[in-house]
Parts: structure tokens; C-alpha cells; sequence
């Protein structure tokens, strides 16, 4: 069955740095990916997606993730953190066809000042 | 244009007594999904309606869950009876067409704690 692990349940960044949130995926075809975003009290937010184009994709507010097959990875990336970045962030899949996404456990980013 | 609400934003109750939770989706949006998420781990599919059709109900734990959506608009989650696991945050989701590729809209989710 797909699966998806995000290392590390929390992260924290100075504002200003890099930000790096990482996601595996367990199949070996990329299915399609996605990054959403949860700030406190809201539904969760679609940051970027993947769907078989580009490998390097751009979001929203400046984040941007690449798949590399050859890792089944599909890291979340942002240059320069700002504070209202702080919030939980959760990578998932979805196979070709699928009507299921399937959901990491989530990492909370913190940004310091 | 009104996002996917649900109600109550947190519902509180002792163990063996009954909750519905409610959904509305974003309107035209004939897909909604009911997820959960136990404190602290992945956010874990429970079904999909397809109108009011059941498209697929394999995620849901027990037949203590019955999930409607009646006319194909709002949905509703009921737990009867609740037991102490079932605590958690339960969000829904719609989306337009249904696609793979397609992104979802969730509500802002129901923190269910059983006492």
C-alpha cells in the first residue's frame, strides 16, 4: 500500500533561513504529489502539487519542492523563512486514478525570531 | 464564494454516547471525503461520497460510523456509540471533479474528544 513519511514531526528555523521539510513516498512510480498547509484553526491549504510535468514545482508563498525519483523524495523547500510560515505541514499522494490521498504525519514548522 | 464548513467546531462527550458531525462542501462540488486525524499522526481517509453515493468506504474503523449525504449536498458523520479511540480531529474535504490530479478543499475539521 502507498505510504508517505515525513522525518521529523517538528522543525525550527530561524526567520530568515533555509527552510527544508522532508517527504518519501513509497511507490516507485510517482503518483501525484502534494504539500498542504495547516495554520492554527483553519483547513488544511494546498501549498503546490505535482502531476507529472515539471520535477522542480513552485507554490505559494515562495515555497517550491522537487521530486527525485531515484530518492522517491519530495522535499519542501523555501529560501528565507518568514514567521507566518510557522504552521503544520503535511506531504501526501495520490495514485493515478486514485480517489484516496494518502497523508504524512505531518511536520510543524517553528520559526524563531 | 463560502469554503467546506463543518459543525461543531468541537464537540465534547462521554464514552457510549452518539455525535453527528456535519459537512457542508463547497457549492457544485459533487466529491466530499471525511478524514480523521488521531493526535498527532497522519491524517487518515475515512470515505468519499460521489454525490450521495458511497464511492468508497474502506477507511472507515467500524460500523459504529455511518456517514450520509442525503440529496448529494451536506454530509453528516454520526458516531454511535463513541468510544475513547474515536477521539480526534475529523475534517472533510470536497473537490469539483473528482481527479487525481485535483486539489481539495478541506474544512477547518471537528475536534471530537470521548470522555
Amino acid at each position: 500500500a502507498q505510504s508517505v513519511t515525513q522525518l521529523g514531526s517538528h522543525v525550527s528555523v530561524s526567520e530568515g533561513a533555509l527552510v527544508l521539510l522532508r517527504c518519501n513516498y513509497s511507490s516507485s512510480v510517482p503518483p501525484y504529489l502534494f504539500w498542504y498547509v495547516q495554520y492554527p484553526n483553519q483547513g488544511l491549504q494546498l501549498l503546490l502539487k505535482y502531476t507529472s510535468a515539471a520535477t522542480l514545482v513552485k507554490g505559494i508563498n515562495g515555497f517550491e519542492a522537487e521530486l527525485k525519483k531515484s530518492e522517491t523524495s519530495f522535499h519542501l523547500t523555501k529560501p528565507s523563512a518568514h514567521m507566518s510560515d510557522a504552521a503544520e505541514y503535511f506531504c501526501a499522494v495520490r495514485n493515478t486514478g486514485g480517489f484516496k490521498t494518502i497523508f504524512g504525519a505531518g511536520t510543524r514548522l517553528f520559526v524563531k525570531a | 464564494e463560502a469554503g467546506v464548513t463543518q459543525f461543531p467546531s468541537h464537540s465534547v462527550i462521554e464514552k457510549g454516547q452518539t455525535v453527528t458531525l456535519r459537512c457542508d462542501p463547497i457549492s457544485g462540488h459533487d466529491n466530499l471525503y471525511w478524514y480523521r486525524r488521531v493526535m498527532g499522526k497522519e491524517i487518515k481517509f475515512l470515505l468519499h461520497f460521489v454525490k450521495e453515493s458511497k464511492q468508497d468506504e474502506s477507511g472507515m474503523p467500524n460500523n459504529r460510523f455511518l456517514a450520509e449525504r442525503t440529496g448529494g449536498t451536506y454530509s453528516t458523520l454520526k458516531v454511535q456509540p463513541a468510544e475513547l479511540e474515536d477521539s480526534g480531529v475529523y475534517f472533510c474535504a470536497s473537490s469539483q471533479r473528482g481527479a487525481a490530479n485535483e486539489k481539495l478543499f478541506f474544512g477547518s475539521g471537528t475536534q471530537l474528544s470521548v470522555l
